[in-house]
């Protein structure tokens, strides 16, 4: 069974540049949840998808972030335009709603983003 | 809101060398809790986890319980390999009531503890 897995592995752009990062959940996993780790601090939650749908973006830091996932499978974070202070390395996690209980989440690679 | 404090690294070690890392959290109602470990250019791993008061989690020979009393879930490794050099982060989650079943919700960490083990 394929891994999460998350596009690109390393991006860097410069301030005011728009990137587009790319997760895709292990197959039939229902919660998709996004999370940020800024410059060895803590992992940071950003949002949680169920399906297609927005479960709880508190996370989110500002309307610079926008996160989609059309059709309950793959999800996009964009960020527009990046600043300095988005540089960091961005995980993934999928973990599945039916079936037993208190599910795993499973965690992608994560996209190391540096903003120049 | 939820927090996890975390032992502040890095913490080096000899093989065979006992390890604790400590972690305390505070949070209101009843957490999971977890140990995840990030392996050199991999992403995280669940290595343990506990879903009430006095649960021990274990897996690879480390352990960790689950003080209410204390607010805290260290981790211990009673043997350390050179294998065992990575980041280790303690989070916990509240539990969610979903459509179609439960699970966890959004993971809080603390800040990571390197670990490297030297032979």
């Amino acid at each position: 069974e394929a891994g999460v897995t998350q596009f690109p592995s390393h991006s860097v752009i410069e301030k005011g540049q728009t990137v587009t990062l790319r997760c895709d959940p292990i197959s039939g996993h229902d919660n998709l949840y996004w999370y940020r780790r800024v410059m060895g601090k803590e992992i940071k939650f950003l949002l949680h998808f169920v399906k297609e749908s927005k479960q709880d973006e508190s996370g989110m830091p500002n309307n610079r972030f926008l996160a989609e996932r059309t059709g309950g499978t793959y999800s996009t974070l964009k960020v527009q335009p990046a600043e300095l202070e988005d540089s960091g390395v961005y995980f993934c996690a999928s973990s599945p709603i039916a079936g037993s209980a208190y599910n795993e989440q499973f965690f992608g690679p994560g996209t190391r983003l540096t903003v120049l | 809101g939820n927090s996890v404090t975390q032992m502040e690294g890095p913490v080096t070690l000899s093989e065979e060398a006992f390890l604790t890392i400590n972690c305390t959290y505070t949070a209101t109602g009843y957490p999971s809790l977890f140990w995840y470990v990030q392996y050199p250019g991999e992403g995280l791993q669940l290595l343990l986890k506990a879903t009430k008061a006095d649960d021990k989690g274990s897996n690879k020979g480390f352990e960790a319980t689950y003080r209410k009393e204390t607010t805290s879930f260290h981790l211990e490794k009673g043997s350390v390999q050179v294998s065992d050099s990575a980041v280790y982060f303690c989070a916990l989650s509240d539990n969610l009531r979903v459509a179609g079943g439960t699970s966890y919700g959004k993971l809080t960490f603390g800040q990571g503890t390197i670990l490297t083990v030297h032979p």
